[in-house]
């Protein structure tokens, strides 16, 4: 069964500072990963998304994260982050890029962002 | 830009009562899921359906829940005989690859 850790539950940075929230996956075959934010009271924007090729995907919003299989990591990273950045952020895996199968979650990652 | 939508986003039921949940997917979207998370928790995959049928359920998904499409847009999660342990954030997702999140509805059951 595919499984996702976020090991840093909370996580402060000051806002202009740079920012990497770790994702781990367990998965058999080669996984499609995601990473999501849920702002309070929000439902979950996708950030971006790993389905093959380049292990250095670009988002929105100035976010990027790469693929490492040898770690099975898929790290989200920020240069410089915002006030506006505050939020949860999840990473997930599924099966396929698109298809029936459902998304497995990881338990998220608080982020506060400190003047 | 298209999104999904979702009614109400907030619903209060007591125990044992049916709620009905609405969705309404990108319309262009083949494949339709719902989810849930309880205050605190992760966001735990219930049910994806197309085609017109559940493709797959998670152990969650027992025979108090049930979806359906009632017609071209619609998308629907039934819960028959709430329990309290039901309140939490359900969310609609749709995709053709890579899944689309509603707002959410929030389920209190007293």
């Amino acid at each position: 069964a595919q499984s996702v850790t976020q090991p840093d539950i909370h996580i402060t940075v000051s806002e202009g500072a740079s920012l990497e929230l770790r994702c781990n996956y367990s998965y058999g075959a080669t996984p499609y990963l995601f990473w999501y934010v849920q702002s309070p009271g929000q439902g979950l924007q996708l950030l971006l998304k790993y389905f093959s090729g380049d292990t250095l995907v670009q988002g929105i919003k100035g976010f990027e994260a790469e693929f490492k299989r040898s770690q099975s990591s898929f790290n989200l990273r920020k240069p410089s982050v915002h006030w506006s950045d505050a939020a949860e952020y999840f990473c997930a895996v599924g099966e396929g890029g698109g298809g029936a199968d459902g998304l497995t979650f990881g338990k998220g990652t608080h982020l506060i962002i400190q003047p | 830009e298209p999104e999904v939508t979702q009614t109400p986003s907030h619903q209060v039921t007591q125990m044992g009562q049916e709620v009905i949940l609405r969705c309404v997917p990108i319309s262009n979207h083949l494949y339709f899921y719902w989810y849930r998370q309880i205050l605190g928790q992760k966001v735990e995959f219930l049910v994806s359906f197309y085609n017109n049928e559940i493709s797959e359920k998670s152990e969650i998904f027992d025979d108090q829940f049930s979806v359906e499409r009632p017609d071209g847009s619609n998308f629907t999660l039934k819960i028959r005989s709430t329990k309290l342990e039901d309140s939490a954030m359900y969310f609609c997702a749709s995709s053709n690859a890579e899944q689309y999140f509603g707002p959410g509805t929030r389920l209190t059951v007293t």
